[in-house]
């Protein structure tokens, strides 16, 4: 059963627009949350991550906030940039455990 | 560049044959990991390491072995390769507890 969701497959924003990217877990246990983006051909980049004692972090463009009494984090950027089309990919895990699980992923494209 | 390298980038094999892939790295990282990338699964975990000979397994462990000898090198091996396992494998790396994966850039690997 996934334990990490990313409902939303895709997300076309206009070039200088906020991009929110969502993502939903159902394990209470997990307090580390990242965030990645993936280029064709290339392996996952980290962008950002959160820990469970905070409800946001920043930074440049990035921001992720965490909700965690809905079990919920986004991704936002701004403004949106037409290099910032590739696939986002949301993770989670215990910070003390070993294992990190990802999500299907949501694929941004940026319109300039 | 995290300093990973997976050998080969690309291969074909016939379903029944054996095949390993490489993880290598340069970054004297505690942790490595096996992860699989199919549409619709996002990335899964196959296995992973936290020491020298210290292996466990992941959600998708089945049809997988693992062997890590030597802190720089993470082996993983299909005994008998399968149509299913079809797939793009990355090999990932980390420092310590509280700490991202990063990730190698891949290999694809066809099983006909």
């Amino acid at each position: 059963d996934q334990q990490v969701k990313q409902n939303s497959p895709s997300l076309s924003v206009q070039e200088g627009r906020i991009s929110i990217l969502n993502c939903d877990y159902t394990n209470s246990m997990f307090d580390y949350f990242l965030w990645y983006k993936k280029y064709p051909a290339e392996g996952p980049t980290f962008l950002i991550s959160i820990s469970s004692i905070k409800d946001k972090n920043e930074d440049g463009r990035f921001t992720v906030f965490l909700n965690k009494s809905a079990k919920h984090l986004s991704l936002h950027i701004v403004p949106s940039q037409p290099g910032d089309s590739a696939v986002y990919f949301c993770a989670a895990s215990v910070e003390t455990g070993n294992q990190f699980y990802f999500g299907t992923g949501t694929s941004l494209t940026v319109i300039p | 560049d995290a300093g990973i390298t997976q050998s080969p980038r690309h291969k074909v094999t016939e379903t029944g044959t054996p095949v390993t892939l490489r993880c290598h790295q340069t970054e004297n990282h505690r942790y490595m990991y096996w992860y699989r990338q199919d549409p619709g699964h996002g990335l899964r975990l196959i296995h992973y390491s936290y020491g020298v000979k210290d292996t466990d397994k992941g959600e998708v462990s089945d049809g997988y072995s693992v062997s890590r000898s030597k802190t720089e090198d993470f082996l993983l091996t299909l005994e008998s390769a399968t149509s299913s396992q079809t797939s793009v494998y990355f090999c990932a790396i980390r420092s310590r507890d509280n700490s991202p994966l990063h990730f190698g850039n891949g290999t694809r690997l066809t099983v006909t």
